[in-house]
């Protein structure tokens, strides 16, 4: 699988959009973005994910460059409640990647008042 | 559906015991996947499982460590005998197969293991 790369941290108002990049230069073909966040002291839960076109659900958007080299989670709104580490991870949808997950370090995304 | 449900939630032991942690997936889920979380480590797959069977366990540190799914709604995992150095948190997580979602994964809230 590609691996990715995050910035360490970031900081972001409460009520202000945090927008945490995400690069995969090395990206392939048939490889989608998925993000998952860990909330302190909870299993880490499913944000959202793509192939090469924006998606948006509840939680997110999810913005994906053209040459799918890198890609940015969106959180429109951010409330103290989104503070957490936010994973970025590439990984094939089938063959023997099929299922498996490799997280990295993260973004630790600090919400202030 | 209550989610993905893990016991103990926290287990203290001493060097030399066996511990067992035990997971109940998601019904309707047909992967299910063993993942451990240390500081220095971050979070590692040790194995997983689709439909009960073991498909990778290349992750599993060493003999001491052993997974079964005996059914579709129950999975151990265990450490025999543990160490000081086997101290994590251990998150079981299972997903469902159809399309991209094998890799929408559903975790439990974790066993928090210390090996004394």
């Amino acid at each position: 699988d590609a691996k990715t790369t995050q910035p360490t941290s970031m900081d972001c108002a409460e009520g202000r959009a945090a927008n945490l990049p995400c690069n995969h230069s090395t990206i392939s073909g048939n490889e989608y973005v998925y993000w998952y966040r860990q909330i302190h002291s909870q299993g880490p839960q499913y944000i959202i994910h793509g192939l090469k076109n924006n998606e948006t659900n509840e939680m997110a958007s999810l913005i994906i460059t053209e040459d799918r080299k890198s890609s940015t989670l969106i959180l429109p709104h951010a409330t103290l409640r989104d503070t957490a580490v936010y994973y970025c991870i590439v990984s094939n949808a089938g063959g023997t990647s099929y299922g498996k997950l490799t997280f990295g370090q993260g973004t630790i995304l600090t919400v202030h008042p | 559906d209550a989610g993905v449900i893990q016991s103990p939630r926290h287990e203290v032991t001493e060097m030399g015991q066996e511990v067992t942690l035990r997971c109940k997936p998601i019904s309707g889920h047909d992967y299910l996947f063993w993942y451990r979380q240390t500081m220095m480590r971050g979070l590692e797959l040790l194995i997983y499982f689709n439909n009960n069977v073991p498909i990778d366990d290349s992750g599993m540190p060493e003999d001491r460590f052993s997974a079964k799914m005996p059914n579709a709604s129950f999975s151990t995992l265990k450490i025999q005998p543990s160490e000081p150095r086997d101290s994590a948190v251990y998150f079981c997580a299972s997903s469902q197969a159809e399309g991209t979602g094998a890799n929408v994964l559903t975790f439990g809230a974790g066993s928090r293991l210390t090996v004394l």
